[in-house]
C-alpha cells in the first residue's frame, strides 16, 4: 500500500492565481482531512470528508473549496491565491471508527508571492 | 473552542528521559493523540489515550487525567533521532485538534 500520497511536493504560485493539490489514499478509508501547518505552528483543520459526496468546513476554510467524488481522492482547490496561504499542506486519512489513528500524506509546501 | 497547550521547546540529554505536558480545554472529547513530527517530514502517530492512566509503548509511555484535562508524553532513554516536535491532538468525534508542538532537542 501506497497509504496517502501528494502531488505536487513543492508549488510556487503569484497572488491571484489558482490551483489544486491532490490528495489519494488506498487504505479505503472513508474520513479524509486536508490540514495547513504554519511554521512553529500546530496543524489547522480546513475541511474534511466522512465519505463519498459529503464534506464539511474545517477551522479554516475561507479561501479553499473541496470535494470528494471518489472514497480514494480528495483535491483541495485554492482560488484567488494570496500571501496568507503559504504555508504545508498535509492531507490524512482514518478509518470511520472512533480512535483510530490519522494516517498522513508527505505535505505540500506551498509559497505565494 | 478548542484550547490546547503544550510547552514550546525541551532540550535533554541522550540517554535522559523528557516529559511534556500538554493540557487542555476542549467542546468534546474522545480521546487524545500524541503524534512525533520530524523537521520537513509529516507528522507520525505515537499513541493513543481515551481512558485515565499510562499507557506505555515501549521507551514511549503516555498518561490521561480526563478530569484534570491533562496528559503528557514520557520519552524515556533519549536518542539523537528522538530529536523532533511532538503534537498533543485531542480527538472530538472524529476530527483532531492539535497543539503547536513541543520541538526537542536531544544533546549529545
Amino acid at each position: 500500500n501506497a497509504g496517502v500520497t501528494q502531488t505536487p511536493k513543492f508549488r510556487i504560485l503569484k497572488i491571484g492565481q489558482s490551483m489544486t493539490l491532490q490528495c489519494t489514499q488506498d487504505m479505503n478509508h472513508n474520513y479524509m482531512y486536508w490540514y495547513r501547518q504554519d511554521p512553529g505552528m500546530g496543524l489547522k483543520l480546513i475541511y474534511y470528508s466522512v465519505g463519498a459526496g459529503i464534506t464539511d468546513k474545517g477551522e479554516v476554510p475561507n479561501g479553499y473549496n473541496v470535494s470528494r467524488s471518489t472514497t480514494e481522492d480528495f483535491p483541495l482547490r485554492l482560488e484567488l491565491a494570496a500571501p496568507s496561504q503559504t504555508s504545508v499542506y498535509f492531507c490524512a486519512s482514518s478509518p470511520s471508527e472512533v480512535g483510530y489513528e490519522q494516517y498522513f500524506g508527505p505535505g505540500t509546501r506551498l509559497t505565494v508571492t | 473552542g478548542q484550547n490546547i497547550d503544550q510547552p514550546t521547546e525541551m532540550t535533554a540529554t541522550e540517554g535522559a528521559i523528557v516529559q511534556i505536558n500538554c493540557t487542555y480545554q476542549t467542546s468534546g472529547f474522545n480521546g487524545l493523540f500524541w503524534y512525533q513530527q520530524h523537521a520537513g517530514e509529516a507528522p507520525t502517530f505515537l499513541s493513543y489515550n481515551v481512558l485515565d492512566g499510562l499507557e506505555e509503548k515501549g521507551r514511549f509511555s503516555s498518561f490521561l487525567s480526563r478530569s484534570k484535562g491533562y496528559s503528557y508524553l514520557l520519552l524515556k532513554e533519549l536518542q539523537m533521532k528522538d530529536s523532533a516536535s511532538y503534537l498533543c491532538a485531542v480527538n472530538d468525534d472524529y476530527k483532531l485538534s492539535f497543539g503547536a508542538g513541543t520541538t526537542v532537542t536531544v544533546r549529545a
